[in-house]
């Protein structure tokens, strides 16, 4: 089974700074790459979509890829109380068969 | 435009029985795949459709299976209910030729 390694946290942001979120996966064929934000009692919602190496910026949200270090990370710029939530990291070999980490729980502090 | 729908959102099952969830994907998404959340696994695959045909399969016992329609509306079936299936399916669609995927609400199963 391939892996997809998320750090669980929380990790703890004061409102206003930046949020760094982190993920690693051991299969280097893949190709696809996704954030997806999930808040409590509730399903995933896809945040960014990333393919290729280098930074994807949509709003307050930056996707970093680096295939050759086999790592992918979001940063969240401005944090607020509302990006309080888990963050699922998910990549594609192949297909639409997504692969998820645990997902790191973020928690941002008025 | 509506989002994926699944029903029903709650159900509660004895061990031994059989359950058939529904899904009904964006319009014009005619990729439709399944997961299971559970708090010790996370999000798993199950299975991906596309044109009423499995295109991927996740490791998974037969115990589960799905199918397609012709309106790319999914069910998915789980037979002889064990109380490690208590989880939330979650069924997502995408658009052809994007890998992109979004979630419905989810099916919250529990196996008592």
């Amino acid at each position: 089974q391939k892996e997809v390694e998320q750090n669980s946290g929380p990790l703890s942001v004061p409102e206003g700074a930046i949020a760094s979120l982190n993920c690693t996966y051991s299969d280097r064929g893949s190709q696809s790459f996704f954030w997806y934000r999930q808040y409590s009692g509730k399903s995933p919602e896809l945040i960014m979509s990333i393919y290729s190496n280098g930074d994807k910026e949509d709003g307050r949200f930056t996707a970093q890829l680096n295939k050759a270090s086999q790592y992918v990370s979001l940063l969240i710029r401005d944090s607020q109380p509302s990006d309080s939530a888990t963050y699922l990291c998910a990549v594609s070999v192949s297909g639409y068969a997504l692969n998820f980490g645990k997902g790191t729980s973020l928690l941002v502090t008025p | 435009k509506a989002g994926v729908t699944q029903t029903p959102r709650y159900l509660i099952k004895t061990r031994g029985q059989q359950v058939t969830l529904s899904c009904s994907p964006i319009s014009g998404h005619r990729s439709v795949s399944w997961y299971q959340q559970t708090p010790g696994q996370g999000l798993q695959f199950l299975f991906e459709y596309f044109s009423e045909t499995q295109r991927n399969k996740g490791n998974f016992p037969g115990r589960f299976s799905g199918r397609q329609f012709s309106n790319s509306r999914s069910e998915m079936n789980v037979s002889t209910l064990e109380l490690g299936d208590s989880a939330l399916y979650l069924c997502a669609s995408s658009l052809q030729d994007t890998y992109e995927q979004y979630f419905g609400p989810g099916t919250r199963l529990t196996v008592t």
